[in-house]
C-alpha cells in the first residue's frame, strides 16, 4: 500500500496560469479530502468526495477553484489564473468514510505562483 | 458553528520531559476527537483518538477528554527529538466532518 499519492510534489507557475494537481487516494476509500496549507491560516479544508460524488465544496473559492473526482482512483484539484495568494501546499486525504474514521495524507503538492 | 482552539502555539520541552497540548472546542454534542501529528515535508498522520471522558494511553501518548469542559489534551512522556512536529486537534462535527485546530508547534530540545 503506497499511501495516498500526489502528483507533483513542487509546481511553479507564473501568475495568471493554469496549475491542476493530482490525488490517488488508498484503494477501497470511499472519501476524498483537499486541504489548503499556509503559515497564515494554518490547515484549509476546500472540499470533499464520497463515492466520487462531490459533497461539500464550502472551502473552496467561488472563482478559479475547480475539483473533480472522474473514478474512484483519482482526483483533481484545478486552479485557473493562478494568483500569488494560492501559493501554499495542497493537501489530499482519503478514508474509509467521515468522522470518527481516520483521514491518511498524502504529501501534499508545493504550489508557488510567481 | 464548531471553534476548536488550540495552545500554546508553540511550545519547548526538553528531551526526556512532558509535553502538554491542549484544545478546546466549542459544541457541547461533540463525540469524537483526533490528535494528529506533522512532520516538516509531510502530511499529517493521525496520532490517536479518542470519544469517552477520560484518558487513554497509547504508548508514551496520553489523551484526555472532558465533554463537560469541552476540553481535550495530549501529554507526551518522554519526549524525543522525533515528536518535533507540528500537532493538531481535530473534531468531528455533526455532520460528521472534521474540523480542524491551528496547530501547536512542538521542538523538542536535545
Amino acid at each position: 500500500n503506497a499511501g495516498v499519492i500526489q502528483t507533483p510534489r513542487h509546481k511553479v507557475t507564473g501568475k495568471g496560469q493554469e496549475a491542476t494537481l493530482w490525488c490517488e487516494p488508498i484503494s477501497g476509500h470511499s472519501a476524498v479530502f483537499w486541504y489548503r496549507q499556509t503559515i497564515v491560516q494554518g490547515l484549509e479544508f476546500l472540499t470533499y468526495f464520497r463515492n466520487q460524488a462531490p459533497i461539500d465544496d464550502s472551502g473552496m473559492p467561488k472563482e478559479r477553484f475547480s475539483a473533480q473526482m472522474p473514478n474512484q482512483s483519482h482526483s483533481t484539484l484545478k486552479i485557473q489564473s493562478t494568483q500569488p495568494q494560492d501559493s501554499a501546499v495542497y493537501l489530499c486525504a482519503s478514508s474509509l468514510g467521515l468522522g470518527g474514521n481516520e483521514q491518511y495524507f498524502g504529501p501534499g503538492t508545493r504550489l508557488t505562483v510567481l | 458553528q464548531q471553534k476548536v482552539q488550540q495552545s500554546p502555539e508553540s511550545l519547548i520541552v526538553p528531551e526526556g520531559g512532558m509535553a502538554s497540548l491542549n484544545c478546546t472546542f466549542s459544541d457541547r454534542n461533540s463525540q469524537y476527537f483526533w490528535w494528529y501529528r506533522q512532520h516538516s515535508g509531510e502530511g499529517p498522520k493521525a496520532l490517536m483518538s479518542i470519544f469517552s471522558n477520560g484518558d487513554k494511553k497509547e504508548g508514551r501518548f496520553t489523551a484526555h477528554l472532558n465533554k463537560a469542559s469541552l476540553y481535550v489534551s495530549l501529554h507526551i512522556k518522554d519526549s524525543q527529538p522525533s515528536d518535533s512536529a507540528l500537532y493538531f486537534c481535530a473534531v468531528v462535527d455533526s455532520n460528521y466532518q472534521l474540523i480542524w485546530g491551528s496547530g501547536t508547534k512542538l521542538i523538542i530540545k536535545p
